[in-house]
């Protein structure tokens, strides 16, 4: 079974604050992605990585950032909290670049901006 | 025009009934397609997926793609109040980009 995990469930932030979200996946899978969803705008992806250390920006990247030193582990990086990004942050891995390939998603972190 | 569009619901069908899902997509080039089940506050889990034309049955779900028209539908047979979810559709045109509808809200009346 592939297993995604995210660092925290729930989190509440300042404004202001730099944020880490943590994803985890066991898979060796070469893909990540780091995907934002609010009702009525659906999955907007941030930024996803295909390889170690190489990352490409998705639809909405501004005020994020990456991370991916190791083949398991993508991080999201939010250099400075806002209230506008309060949301559902999604991290997924597939397998490879192939179109077939199953995107499986963690459980998600519900971060609130304060 | 959204890439994958999906009505937004409710779809409200009663217990036992067939419930029908639908989604349409702009990009004639989309190779595979998705149907994903996501409870309130919970993330998104794979129900099917389907990348030829005609139709794939699994268990009470069955897929049905029609590239020709860009539709791919989800049919869920007996439809059970645990069915009661939003149901995304999510469209691969050969990339490693994954599009999504913003999803179908089903309710499932006991």
């Amino acid at each position: 079974d592939v297993k995604v995990t995210q660092s925290s469930r729930y989190l509440v932030k300042r404004t202001g604050e730099k944020v880490f979200l943590e994803c985890v996946q066991d898979m060796d899978h070469e893909n990540m992605f780091w995907y934002r969803q609010d009702p009525g705008l659906g999955l907007r992806l941030i930024y996803f990585s295909y390889d170690v250390k190489m990352k490409e920006k998705g639809d909405i990247p501004e005020g994020y950032s990456v991370s991916r030193e190791k083949k398991e582990r993508f991080s999201l990086i939010l250099e400075s909290a806002s209230t506008n990004q309060t949301s559902m942050y999604l991290c997924a891995s597939s397998l490879s670049g192939r179109a077939t390939d199953t995107q499986y998603f963690g459980p998600g972190t519900r971060l609130t901006v304060l | 025009q959204k890439e994958v569009e999906q009505n937004s619901g409710p779809l409200s069908v009663p217990e036992g009934a067939i419930a029908s899902l639908n989604c349409t997509y702009s990009d004639r080039v989309s190779q595979s397609f998705f149907w994903y089940r996501q409870y309130s506050g919970k993330s998104p889990e794979l129900i099917m997926s389907i990348y030829s034309n005609g139709d794939k049955e699994d268990g009470r779900f069955t897929a049905q793609l029609n590239k020709a028209s860009q539709y791919v539908s989800l049919l869920i047979r007996d439809s059970q109040p645990s069915d009661s979810a939003t149901y995304l559709c999510a469209v691969n045109p050969g990339t490693y980009k994954y599009i999504f509808g913003t999803g179908t809200r089903l309710k499932v009346l006991a």
